[in-house]
């Protein structure tokens, strides 16, 4: 089935650089997301991986490796509004046409 | 432009009954999608609907139903409710050019707890 990991929570201060890493598991694989969900808050749509390589969108970066089922989400210039979940989806062709979630990843930002 | 709209934003029921929860996607999209989410396991896939066909459904019993309407408004339903389904169900819709990027637009939830 389609299945996908990344950590529990993540902790950086403040103006650093934080990776988020994802490794997923998926048949006829379309692409990779991230959306990032505030307490109380729904989703918001962060980015989109279909290629191998880096997005770039302001601070935040997205990698893909279609190879190694890998990729990360990088935020840089940390602020405090960052503290929230992450989440990495795929979307893929296993048993359907779908896109599945991780567990998220919670992001505290630190002073 | 009016993001996704949810009805109703909180209920309370109790175990054995039946729920509908209701959802409005973004004017002129037509892929609606319903994800349920409880704490420490992110958003599981539920089903998805596009121009009030079924498209995809995930690993969910068959208490949970879903339908989608010609003016692309979608309802779920879930019958003899319990203990285990109580969650944030999101609702997420998407247009036809946001299938390039799969970029799903989410509405801000309703919170079911069954007691």
């Amino acid at each position: 089935g389609q299945s996908l990991e990344q950590p529990s929570e993540v902790t950086a201060v403040e103006g650093a650089i934080v990776q988020i890493n994802c490794t997923y598991q998926t048949s006829g694989f379309y692409g990779l997301s991230w959306y990032q969900q505030h307490d109380g808050g729904a989703p918001t749509f962060l980015s989109y991986n279909a290629l191998d390589g880096l997005e770039e969108t302001g601070r935040f970066s997205s990698f893909l490796s279609r190879s190694d089922s890998y990729g990360y989400l990088l935020l840089q210039e940390l602020q405090m509004k960052d503290s929230a979940s992450y989440f990495c989806a795929v979307r893929g062709n296993t048993g359907g046409f779908k896109t599945i979630f991780g567990a998220g990843t919670r992001l505290f930002v630190k002073a | 432009k009016a993001g996704v709209t949810q009805t109703p934003r909180y209920l309370i029921k109790t175990r054995g009954q039946q729920v509908t929860l209701s959802c409005s996607p973004i004017s002129g999209h037509r892929s609606v999608s319903w994800y349920q989410q409880t704490p420490g396991q992110g958003l599981q896939f539920l089903f998805e609907y596009f121009s009030e066909t079924q498209r995809n459904k995930g690993n969910f019993p068959g208490r949970f139903s879903g339908r989608q309407f010609s003016n692309s408004r979608s309802e779920m339903n879930v019958s003899t409710l319990e203990l285990g389904d109580s969650a944030l169900y999101l609702c997420a819709s998407s247009g036809d050019r946001d299938r390039v990027t799969d970029t799903q637009y989410f509405g801000p939830g309703t919170r079911l707890t069954v007691l």
